[in-house]
């Protein structure tokens, strides 16, 4: 079953606009990740957050996590037609399980 | 460095035939291996996963199997595939026990029809 729920599901933006999409989850986590995927293309890890941090930055990402919300959200700075991809939250609910949300499709627009 | 692969990336079977998928990771010792199921438009859903030699473990009660032969390689099988099968299938690897970083391979479009 999917623990995570990214919203928006699709969001649209001009190349250099910043996109920020959010992941809500039910249970208690390890850890919260989040995941790109291009078109077609499997999966490539972004960052992830531990249950015991509140904030995260890798070069134009930054995530934030509020553990009494069960929420996350990830903020992509100064967009670019690269970043066009869909983007997963997956959390831990159990050891060696990553159970992954429905994504947000951001398409960024030159 | 590591590697995953994953074949074939592409598959059109007609209902009722097998499926064999393969999967092997290089450059690592005792991976977690995963396989996960994504229909259009939808997220990833965990089918099965290994931490070992022969130990399986199955997520969601279907018409497919996993085995794991050998350390690094895995493999996704049925024996009659359905119509409700199709989708795209991801390979994944990771080490340890608590969820880090996955390792996605480049996955495999399967068409029943």
């Amino acid at each position: 079953s999917q623990q995570g729920e990214e919203d928006p599901q699709a969001l649209s933006i001009q190349e250099g606009e910043n996109a920020t999409m959010n992941c809500s989850y039910k249970t208690s986590i390890n850890n919260l990740q989040w995941y790109r995927q291009n078109s077609g293309r499997g999966l490539v890890h972004l960052i992830l957050i531990r249950s015991n941090e509140r904030e995260k930055h890798s070069g134009r990402l930054r995530v934030t996590l509020d553990t009494s919300k069960k929420s996350s959200s990830l903020l992509i700075t100064a967009s670019r037609a690269a970043d066009t991809a869909s983007y997963f939250c997956a959390t831990d609910a159990n050891d060696y399980k990553l159970s992954f949300g429905a994504g947000t499709t951001v398409t960024v627009r030159a | 460095s590591q590697t995953i692969h994953q074949w074939p990336a592409t598959l059109v079977q007609p209902v009722g035939s097998p499926l064999s998928l393969e999967c092997t990771v290089e450059g690592t010792s005792n991976p977690n291996l995963y396989w996960y199921r994504q229909a259009a438009g939808r997220g990833l859903q965990l089918l099965f996963y290994s931490v070992g030699i022969g130990q399986i473990s199955s997520e969601v009660p279907q018409n497919l199997s996993a085995s794991r032969p050998q350390d690094r390689q895995f493999i996704l099988s049925s024996k009659k595939l359905l119509l409700s099968d199709s989708g795209f299938y991801l390979c994944a690897w990771n080490l340890g026990r608590h969820t880090g970083e996955l390792f996605f391979g480049e996955g495999s479009r399967l068409t029943v029809l």
